[in-house]
């Protein structure tokens, strides 16, 4: 597709429910981020996939929060009994990885985010 | 750890005013600096980078320059447009590690 988009764009969930949340990467990009963005704040991050290996959950904030990419290709975050503080928008980004000039720098694409409000 | 401050908004400016968005990194090695914008209802876009010092970054009437000595990388524009107001995000990125970490964004606000 022409960008990265994600699915659905919004979802209100009860407290305690399970939530999926579905990323749909730049054809061919190998990277692909999860980032949540509390209200007035910046993103943070979440997890990085490099095709279908997680290479960091280090910002998982915590074992409820699940996330897969069985393929390489779409993504996955999923959010067990989700909590109130769960409360945010959802961004995935994806990157092609590539080299300039002997440094490594991969450009990050942001979808249009999902928006959880858990009640 | 890695961060990135920026000044607190909201900004209110006229229309064709001067624009400075101040930003400071605290980050071991060299990172790449980046100024996100996202507008009403849009997803976060690159607005220009800097990957190393004494880069210039530019795009769209707006510039960043990447300043080691004190850490900064502040935007700014000559003359803002109506069409500029947006939250502005400052952020880095560790070339060996690819996050991104973002400061909590500046809400700019211009009057026509």
């Amino acid at each position: 597709g022409a960008g990265v988009s994600q699915s659905p764009r919004y979802k209100v969930a009860k407290r305690g429910q399970d939530v999926a949340l579905r990323c749909d990467p730049i054809s061919g990009h190998v990277s692909l981020f999860w980032y949540q963005q509390a209200l007035g704040q910046g993103p943070e991050f979440l997890t990085y996939f490099q095709n279908e290996a997680q290479l960091d959950k280090s910002g998982l904030p915590s074992d409820r929060f699940f996330a897969e990419r069985p393929e390489g290709s779409v993504s996955t975050l999923k959010i067990q009994r989700t909590q109130q503080e769960d409360s945010a928008v959802y961004l995935c980004a994806s990157s092609l990885m590539g080299t300039s000039g002997g440094v490594s720098y991969n450009e990050q694409f942001f979808g249009p985010g999902t928006r959880l409000t858990v009640l | 750890g890695d961060s990135v401050t920026q000044m607190e908004g909201p900004v209110t400016l006229s229309e064709e005013a001067f624009l400075t968005i101040n930003c400071t990194y605290t980050a071991t090695g060299y990172p790449s600096l980046f100024w996100y914008v996202q507008y009403p209802g849009e997803g976060l876009q690159l607005l220009l980078k800097a990957t190393k010092a004494d880069d210039k970054g530019s795009n769209k009437g707006f510039e960043a320059t990447y300043r080691k000595e004190t850490t900064s990388f502040h935007l700014e524009k000559g003359s803002v447009q109506v069409s500029d107001s947006a939250v502005y995000f400052c952020a880095l990125n560790k070339n060996r590690d690819d996050k991104i970490i973002f400061g909590k964004g500046t809400r700019l606000h211009i009057l026509p």
